[in-house]
């Protein structure tokens, strides 16, 4: 099955700094990647999806970066504020045989500091 | 007002009696799903639904029952309950075409099983 992880579960920076946060997947055949923000008490909320069919796909202030080869997905927050401030999970869609499957990471503790 | 509901939002309840939490959405979504929520494991899917009558395991489904007989309603059963099941669930839609659309989440229910 698919297994997802994350390189840090927090991460602390200051307003105005841009965030990354990183994602880990194992299965190759994964074919979509989506990033969600989760608020203390509420319900996660999707921020951005990507395709295996590209690369790089951008938002508002969010970039989400794709490598296939080795199976890295990474979110990009630019110029963090402290509403920011959240735990982030990326969901990975294995497909094939598991259509309609989300995997999820554990989450990242993002800290922003006025 | 689009969004998914949950009832009820907080349950406390003893081993092995059988409970149901709603899940209900008010925006004709085809895609369903449940998760649940622990501390250090990031979210997990517990069962999914492409559309009404389909239905399809998650990560962790044992100990959980689902139905999916109208569009808006997706319960989840726990048809005797232990207090492994103890956790933070949670609803979540998404537009017709499945689940490569953004997924809405409802508010959580905070089970304990004592």
């Amino acid at each position: 099955g698919e297994s997802v992880g994350l390189h840090l579960p927090t991460l602390s920076v200051q307003e105005g700094d841009n965030s990354i946060i990183n994602c880990a997947y194992s299965n190759s055949a994964s074919d979509y990647f989506i990033w969600y923000k989760q608020e203390s008490g509420k319900g996660p909320q999707f921020i951005i999806d990507i395709r295996s069919n590209m690369d790089k796909r951008q938002g508002q202030r969010v970039t989400v970066l794709l490598n296939k080869t080795v199976k890295h997905l990474s979110l990009q927050i630019a110029a963090t504020q402290p509403g920011d401030s959240a735990v982030y999970f990326c969901a990975v869609h294995a497909g094939g045989t598991s259509y309609g499957k989300l995997t999820f990471g554990q989450g990242t503790i993002l800290t922003v500091h006025p | 007002e689009a969004q998914v509901t949950q009832n009820p939002r907080y349950l406390i309840t003893v081993t092995g009696k059988k409970l149901t939490v709603t899940c209900s959405q008010n925006m004709n979504h085809e895609y369903m799903s449940w998760y649940r929520q622990d501390p250090g494991l990031g979210l997990r899917q517990i069962y999914y639904s492409m559309n009404v009558e389909v239905t399809d395991k998650g990560d962790v489904p044992e100990g959980y029952k689902v139905s999916r007989k109208e569009k808006r309603n997706f319960p989840l059963i726990l048809e005797s309950p232990s207090p492994n099941q103890t956790s933070l669930y949670f609803c979540a839609s998404s537009l017709s075409g499945g689940f490569r659309y953004e997924q809405y989440f409802g508010p959580g229910t905070r089970l304990t099983v004592t």
